[in-house]
């Protein structure tokens, strides 16, 4: 069955550092990748995605992820992480020819320290 | 151009009781999807339909009951109550990119 695996429920950071999310996979064929924030009490925001083509992929408020097939996995980075990155972040997949499915990870809760 | 709504943001039943979540997006998009959050357990599928009239079942449907007979609305049916179904229920809404924009949930607590 797919799945989505976010290995760390928590992260803190402080301002400034760069930081990292990890997400990896299961699912047989290539997938399509989401990322998406959410701030506390908010819906879900998409960062970015990849569906195919460059494996290093651009997102909003300077997020980038980078899709590697041999790990399976697409973390998530930033260079500078600002305060206002605090929030929860989700990895998710979707599934050729299945439209309106997403797979969700249990999703990683972001802290900026000062 | 609103995207997804959702209707109500928030939602006290008793046990046994029914009522249905409202969702409707202003997009033309094919595909909704309904989705349970729950804290630590990331979001978790109850049904989607990818057109008018086609719906199906996704990870946790039990107790849910969908319905589209528009392409616009999509609302999701307790059909009675339990503790179990307290959690934040979110709307979304896609196209054939895949990518899923969401509304801003419904906080439900069943007491």
């Amino acid at each position: 069955a797919q799945s989505v695996t976010q290995p760390d429920i928590h992260i803190t950071v402080s301002e400034g550092a760069s930081l990292e999310l990890r997400c990896n996979y299961s699912y047989g064929a290539t997938p399509y990748l989401f990322w998406y924030v959410q701030s506390p009490g908010q819906g879900l925001q998409l960062l970015l995605k990849y569906f195919s083509g460059d494996t290093l992929v651009q997102g909003i408020k300077g997020f980038e992820a980078e899709f590697k097939r041999s790990q399976s996995s697409f973390n998530l980075r930033k260079p500078s992480v600002h305060w206002s990155d605090a929030a929860e972040y989700f990895c998710a997949v979707g599934l050729y020819n299945q439209g309106g499915k997403l797979i969700f990870g249990q999703g990683t809760e972001l802290s900026v320290k000062p | 151009n609103a995207g997804v709504t959702q209707t109500p943001k928030f939602q006290v039943l008793k046990t046994g009781q029914s009522m249905t979540l409202q969702c409707a997006q202003d997009m033309n998009h094919e595909y909704m999807s309904w989705y349970r959050q729950d804290p630590g357990m990331g979001l978790r599928l109850i049904h989607y339909s990818v057109g008018a009239g086609i719906t199906d079942q996704g990870e946790v449907p039990n107790g849910y009951n969908v319905s589209r007979s528009t392409t616009e609305d999509f609302p999701l049916r307790l059909l009675s109550a339990a503790p179990s179904q307290t959690s934040v229920y979110f709307c979304a809404s896609g196209s054939g990119s895949y990518e899923q924009y969401f509304g801003p949930g419904t906080r439900l607590t069943v007491t």
